[in-house]
């Protein structure tokens, strides 16, 4: 099955800061990606996606990152704040019906 | 803004009993899904519906689960006889068109004893 996993399992971050959060999966069908946050107790919240006909993509305070040639995603949150402070989890989606979800970072923002 | 309910937000089960979670999706959506998350690991597929019927499942959704959507607003997961290893969070989501955004609903932690 696809694999999509996540560099680093936690990060810690000043308030304020520039946060990265980084996921490789190993799909080369893969064409739609989603990050999500996750909070304690709660369902995943949509951040931001991309299709794999993009190389970037811009929210607010937000950027997705796609670099198909090496099968790797990233987040990028500017001025990181406490609220943002949850597990993110990178989703990947080919043809089929589902997706399939890394394993998550979690990110602490120290105030 | 609209957003996927789910009910209940915990249920306690004794093993061996059947569960309902009922779910709610955005009323505009079309694909209407049930992922899991065993605590400390990752969100699992188990089952997507589409047009009243299961379009793909995952191999955790065994005969003993099964969805149903009875009217136009509700969109249901049973498990006929829980397990242990059922324990989990439940999620249902919904999206607009396949290949677009999962909405989730909050989950229903799901405990069997």
């Amino acid at each position: 099955g696809e694999s999509v996993g996540l560099h680093l399992p936690t990060l810690s971050v000043q308030e304020g800061d520039n946060s990265i959060i980084n996921c490789a999966y190993s799909n080369s069908a893969s064409d739609y990606f989603i990050w999500y946050k996750q909070e304690s107790g709660k369902g995943p919240q949509f951040i931001i996606d991309i299709r794999s006909n993009m190389d970037k993509r811009q929210g607010q305070r937000v950027t997705v990152l796609l670099n198909k040639t090496v099968k790797h995603l990233s987040l990028q949150i500017a001025a990181t704040q406490p609220g943002d402070s949850a597990v993110y989890f990178c989703a990947e989606k080919d043809t089929g019906n589902q997706f399939y979800f890394g394993t998550g970072t979690s990110l602490t923002v120290i105030p | 803004e609209p957003e996927v309910t789910q009910t209940p937000s915990h249920q306690v089960t004794q093993m061996g009993q059947e569960v309902i979670l009922r779910c709610v999706p955005i009323s505009n959506h079309l694909y209407f899904y049930w992922y899991r998350q065993i605590l400390g690991q990752k969100v699992e597929f188990l089952v997507s519906f589409y047009n009243n019927e299961i379009s793909e499942k995952s191999e955790i959704f065994d005969d003993q689960f099964s969805v149903e959507r009875p009217d136009g607003s509700n969109f249901t997961l049973k498990i006929r006889s829980t397990k242990l290893e059922d324990s989990a969070m439940y999620f249902c989501a919904s999206s607009v068109g396949q290949h677009e955004k999962l909405f989730f609903g909050s989950g229903t932690q799901l405990s069997v004893l």
